[in-house]
């Protein structure tokens, strides 16, 4: 299993663009890259998927750079409802691929 | 709304009790998993399911033992539990087990062993 380094921890206010960053030195050919989001007491999120290069939909961007080693969530504008756990997960079958890390918490304030 | 389903949202148990969770998903997924998240923990991968067959079971005590009768339904089958065993259990689905799966959450339930 390709192993997930993230920050423990990030702090924002509210309208401010956040780039979480991945990292994912052994990552293997056919892996993707996932991130999750979850609210306390709730089953996480699904947010955005990517292989390569750039990734975006209606709540984020991913960039994924050449070398695949590491990968950054991007989330434009935040707002207080944002504050949550993002997860970077890295595999490429169910069981690899739906492993969790640590995550990183962040808070956004007003 | 996910789409998967776990009841009971909460369980208060004794250590001698049996119990069961059931999750139920309509999604038509082949894939279905039971996660534990206990306090300021990350979520911990329990057991998967694909095409109702065991696929992994990631070293967990005997005392929870996983059910799939069809690809819509899984349960966790609970006895003579720890309190440690008290934690959020979470179900999820997706459509298969390939590279760039999906996956989701129910909104889990919320164990309590006294």
């Amino acid at each position: 299993l390709a192993k997930t380094t993230q920050p423990i921890s990030m702090d924002s206010y509210e309208g401010q663009e956040v780039n979480i960053t991945c990292s994912h030195n052994n990552i293997a050919t056919n892996d993707y890259i996932t991130w999750y989001q979850q609210f306390p007491s709730q089953g996480p999120r699904f947010i955005i998927q990517g292989y390569k290069t750039k990734v975006t939909n209606e709540v984020a961007s991913l960039f994924i750079p050449a070398d695949r080693k590491s990968s950054t969530l991007s989330l434009p504008r935040v707002s207080l409802s944002d504050t949550a756990v993002y997860y970077c997960l890295v595999g490429n079958s169910g069981y690899s691929t739906l492993t969790f890390g640590k995550g990183t918490m962040l808070l956004v304030s007003p | 709304e996910t789409g998967v389903t776990q009841t009971p949202r909460h369980l208060v148990m004794g250590m001698t009790n049996k119990k069961s969770l059931k999750c139920e998903q309509h999604l038509g997924h082949n894939a279905m998993y039971w996660y534990k998240q206990s306090a300021k923990k990350p979520l911990e991968l329990m057991f998967v399911y694909s095409l109702e067959e065991r696929v992994e079971n990631n070293s967990v005590p005997s005392r929870f033992s996983p059910e799939c009768p069809n690809s819509s339904h899984l349960f966790l089958h609970l006895h003579t539990l720890q309190p440690e065993d008290s934690a959020l259990y979470l179900c999820a689905s997706s459509q298969d087990q390939d590279g760039g799966t999906e996956a989701f959450f129910g909104q889990g339930t919320r164990l309590t062993v006294v």
